[in-house]
């Protein structure tokens, strides 16, 4: 047990649905992340949050859309995937966002595995 | 940008065994993270160590700053070892970015 939970843990969707990932975290951080983990790749940062406000997009495509409505709870929506998509989808949380001092410690939630049809 | 290499890709031990796991890098680093991401895909923050030793149980790491590089050792290995090791780090010009190593993929026969 991590202190992030994420939900759903797996999810299969078409390429026209509209889904959700949402990623709760309860250690009290402000800053919190989306990951994407493909096969034989390394992670790739997709987004950050600090104190509900988007810091990077790291040059994300716009069927994903993240929403972070409070410093506990991140969304990351999805419309009109291609197979490409499928992934382990990773979010995570730290005291502050890593930025210019670039200490603290990342926590990660379980991953919503999502196949894309 | 800075480079992170971990040795070795995959390491297959039977239970019991000790391990080192090693994690280059090709630049000054303010931040230096091991993970471990079990079979199930969940990432379990093992230590945060830029420098110095720390240990927790049957594991410890050691980073050496000015050598840039940092190890990871796991003692008296267990199944629930299994899976892979990750190393991360940031620099002064990372923002926001942890640069990720591709892993040690460890297998701990019984």
């Amino acid at each position: 047990e991590t202190g992030v939970t994420q939900t759903p843990r797996h999810l299969v969707m078409g390429m026209t649905n509209k889904k959700s990932l949402k990623c709760e975290q309860h250690l009290g951080h402000n800053a919190m992340y989306w990951y994407k983990q493909s096969a034989k790749k390394p992670l790739e940062l997709m987004f950050v949050y600090s104190l509900e406000e988007r810091v990077e997009n790291n040059s994300v495509p716009s069927r994903f859309s993240p929403e972070c409505p409070n410093s506990s709870h991140l969304f990351l929506h999805l419309h009109t995937l291609q197979p490409e998509d499928s992934a382990l989808y990773l979010c995570a949380s730290s005291q502050e966002a890593l930025a210019a001092a670039n200490t603290g410690e990342l926590f990660f939630g379980e991953g919503s595995r999502l196949t894309v049809l | 940008g800075i480079q992170v290499e971990q040795s070795p890709p995959d390491l297959i031990l039977q239970e019991g065994a000790n391990s080192t796991l090693r994690c280059n890098f090709s630049d000054s680093v303010n931040n230096l993270q091991w993970f471990h991401q079990n079979p199930w895909g969940q990432l379990i923050n093992l230590f945060y160590i830029p420098s110095g030793t720390k240990q927790n149980g049957r594991l410890s790491a050691t980073t050496v700053a000015t050598e840039r590089y940092s190890l990871l050792y796991i003692s008296s290995s267990q199944t629930t070892d299994s899976g892979v090791y990750f190393c991360a780090v940031a620099g002064m010009d990372s923002n926001y970015q942890l640069i990720w190593g591709a892993g040690t993929k460890l297998i701990i026969k019984p």
